[in-house]
């Protein structure tokens, strides 16, 4: 997972604060996936981007989250009024147009207390 | 319904030693199906990718096989290290549908001295 990034690395948040989750993909990758993985348990989907669009966003709540991968700068996950369940690792993962390959971030480990 | 389920779902064996991860699939149409290495803390790593007609692939140590009549990929340890204690996590790509990756849940593999 060279070369994707992804921070902060951990984030301490309050009940009702906001959490901004950032990720790089590598360059030339204009795929964006967003995961969630709970502790000993596998990664879940969440949302797929593409360069400004979002593409499939089946596996985030419709309320709190949102995502962008802008035309230029990183992707974000935004979850707005942190609840406690939200505690976990986010994963993002890129690929490129022509692979199927994705290459993963080493993820945001967020704690809402 | 597409799944993918993993076993065991945690492994304890000595230094040295091979071992077997399986994984069984209902995912359709099938397109691939990817093993990939999760250290504690990190992101997923790919190790082999295997297509339909492919029925054995080999990554150092690690080789993996696919039986795509009986749906089923098996990954293969070989002398066994400390430092492959990690999650393994068996991916299954589908052609069809814009997020087309099913995740099993992993086999958390620990190697001792």
């Amino acid at each position: 997972n060279a070369g994707v990034m992804q921070n902060p690395r951990h984030l301490v948040r309050r009940r009702g604060q906001e959490a901004r989750l950032r990720c790089s993909p590598m360059k030339g990758h204009s795929h964006v996936y967003w995961y969630r993985q709970l502790p000993e348990e596998g990664l879940k989907f969440m949302v797929y981007l593409q360069k400004e669009n979002i593409i499939d966003e089946s596996g985030m709540p419709k309320e709190r989250f949102s995502a962008e991968f802008p035309k230029e700068g990183p992707s974000i996950l935004r979850i707005q009024q942190v609840v406690r369940g939200d505690s976990a690792a986010y994963f993002c993962a890129g690929r490129t147009n022509a692979a199927e390959t994705q290459y993963f971030g080493p993820g945001t480990r967020l704690l809402v207390l | 319904k597409n799944q993918v389920e993993q076993s065991p779902q945690s492994l304890i064996i000595l230094e040295g030693k091979n071992c077997t991860l399986q994984c069984n699939y209902t995912v359709s149409p099938f397109s691939n199906l990817r093993w990939y290495k999760q250290d504690t803390g990190r992101g997923p790593v790919s190790l082999t990718i295997m297509t339909f007609s492919e029925n054995t692939k080999s990554n150092g140590r690690y080789t993996a096989t696919l039986d795509a009549d009986t749906k089923q990929s098996s990954l293969h340890i070989t002398a066994s290290q400390l430092s492959d204690s990690a999650s393994y996590i068996c991916v299954v790509s589908a052609k069809t549908g814009a997020n087309n990756l099913f995740f099993g849940t992993g086999t958390r593999l620990t190697v001792i001295p």
